[in-house]
């Protein structure tokens, strides 16, 4: 059974920049969340889809969005990309909020 | 919100040595899960574990969930168990885990 799988895995952007992510969930989990991790403020959560409809978010800016399709993948877009969104941020997956499991990250780092 | 704290924030083994991580969390959890973070950086499931007592080899953990703790046992550390452990809740129905700061384990050949 394939795990989840982030794409891409390094991007180097330019501030003001916009970057869509993306997550591919373990077949059959249906709840895709996102977290943002960074040295100084840990992992944070940004926000979680359910059967595409988001049902839980973080305490982030509005700059921060998401998505998910029919097929349960899911994306992250993050507008006018700062300096501070530099992180590495992770997808998980998990069968209607059990355990769950995450992908290898997104490093981002924005120059 | 939920507040989770992890002891101790570092931890120096030599090799072979047994140590305990601890998870305290400030209310009552359906989930609660510890992973590995490898140097990587992916997330590397260890226990789901909201309750109970879970054995996985040289590893085991125990939630009391009663007392809001939950402590993850390394016995006979190898330097390949060196990283970064957190512990993360999640309180009641869909909400998201919440994450500790997570305990830096260095195990010395």
């Amino acid at each position: 059974k394939a795990g989840v799988t982030q794409t891409p895995r390094y991007l180097i952007k330019t501030r003001g920049q916009q970057v869509t992510l993306s997550c591919s969930p373990i077949s059959g989990h249906r709840s895709v969340s996102w977290y943002q991790q960074t040295p100084g403020q840990g992992l944070q959560f940004l926000f979680e889809y359910f059967s595409e409809t988001q049902r839980n978010k973080g305490n982030f800016p509005g700059r921060f969005s998401g998505r998910q399709f029919s097929n349960s993948r899911s994306e992250m877009n993050v507008s006018t990309l700062e300096l501070g969104d530099s992180a590495l941020y992770l997808c998980a997956s998990s069968w209607d909020s059990h355990e769950a499991f995450f992908g290898q990250g997104t490093r981002l780092t924005v120059v | 919100g939920i507040q989770v704290e992890q002891s101790p924030p570092d931890l120096i083994l030599q090799e072979g040595a047994n140590s305990t991580l601890r998870c305290n969390f400030s209310d009552s959890v359906n989930n609660l899960q510890w992973f590995h973070q490898n140097p990587w950086g992916q997330l590397i499931n260890l226990f789901y574990i909201p309750s109970g007592t879970k054995q996985n080899g040289r590893l085991s953990a125990t939630t009391v969930a009663t007392e809001r703790y939950s402590l993850l046992y390394i016995s006979s550390s190898q330097t390949t168990d060196s990283g970064v452990y957190f512990c993360a809740v999640g309180s009641s129905g869909n909400t998201p885990l919440v994450f500790g700061k997570g305990t830096r384990l260095s195990v010395i050949a």
